[in-house]
């Protein structure tokens, strides 16, 4: 494959609670871990991105943490909202130049 | 600025017709990218490119055709439509393949009846 993994397929959370989906790549040249959104019938938007140098970045409600002996990043949404109900994405762009997408997490945001 | 613009939005298309999906990018990049999305899936990508006049398979290319003659456009072709291209396609593009952000157009949705 791809070598691209991303869990869980399905995330359920209370509004309020946190959410962590995590992915883990193959290709060791990498060195840009970005996080997309995807809201329904729209096309994937970035939302947090994370480069090799650093451990983890936040913006707000969301952040991001990165484990490049391990080969994986998570994002983690905090004090989750009905806006973030949505697919996410994660990817791994690798030294041949392609853009491999995990297999994206739907997340629901249950009342 | 448009960013990446996809047409048509929606398309049915009979086995065996052929077709063309359009897109354009305003913001220079280099780099362009097809993937499509079937229902409740993920991004499988097409073919992408790092420049005009190349152009490169990705994971799932055959029944597909690209061409990059400009560093504007990059079409997908389909030319013996089947069933099993019904699926939702995006083009992306991004100022170079690595580090940088991927900016999406709206999709395409494409229906082989």
């Amino acid at each position: 494959g791809e070598n691209v993994e991303q869990h869980p397929s399905t995330l359920s959370v209370q509004e309020g609670d946190s959410a962590v989906i995590k992915c883990t790549y193959s290709d060791s040249a990498s060195n840009y871990f970005p996080w997309y959104k995807q809201e329904l019938g729209k096309g994937p938007q970035l939302i947090i991105d994370i480069r090799s140098n650093v451990g983890e970045k936040k913006d707000q409600r969301i952040a991001v943490t990165l484990n490049k002996t391990a080969k994986h990043f998570s994002l983690h949404i905090t004090e989750t909202q009905p806006e973030d109900s949505a697919v996410y994405f994660c990817a791994a762009p690798r030294r041949d130049d392609k853009i491999i997408f995990g297999k994206g997490t739907r997340l629901h945001i249950l009342p | 600025n448009a960013g990446v613009t996809q047409t048509p939005k929606f398309r049915i298309l009979k086995i065996g017709q052929s077709m063309t999906l359009q897109c354009a990018q305003d913001m220079n990049h280099n780099y362009m990218y097809w993937y499509r999305q079937d229902p409740g899936m993920g991004l499988k990508l097409i073919y992408y490119s790092v420049g005009a006049g190349i152009t490169d398979k990705g994971e799932v290319p055959n029944g597909y055709n690209v061409s990059r003659s400009t560093t504007e456009d990059f079409p997908l072709r389909l030319e013996l439509a089947a069933p099993s291209q019904t699926s939702v396609y995006f083009c992306a593009s991004t100022p170079t393949g690595l580090n940088t952000e991927a900016f999406f157009g709206q999709g395409t949705r494409l229906t082989v009846v």
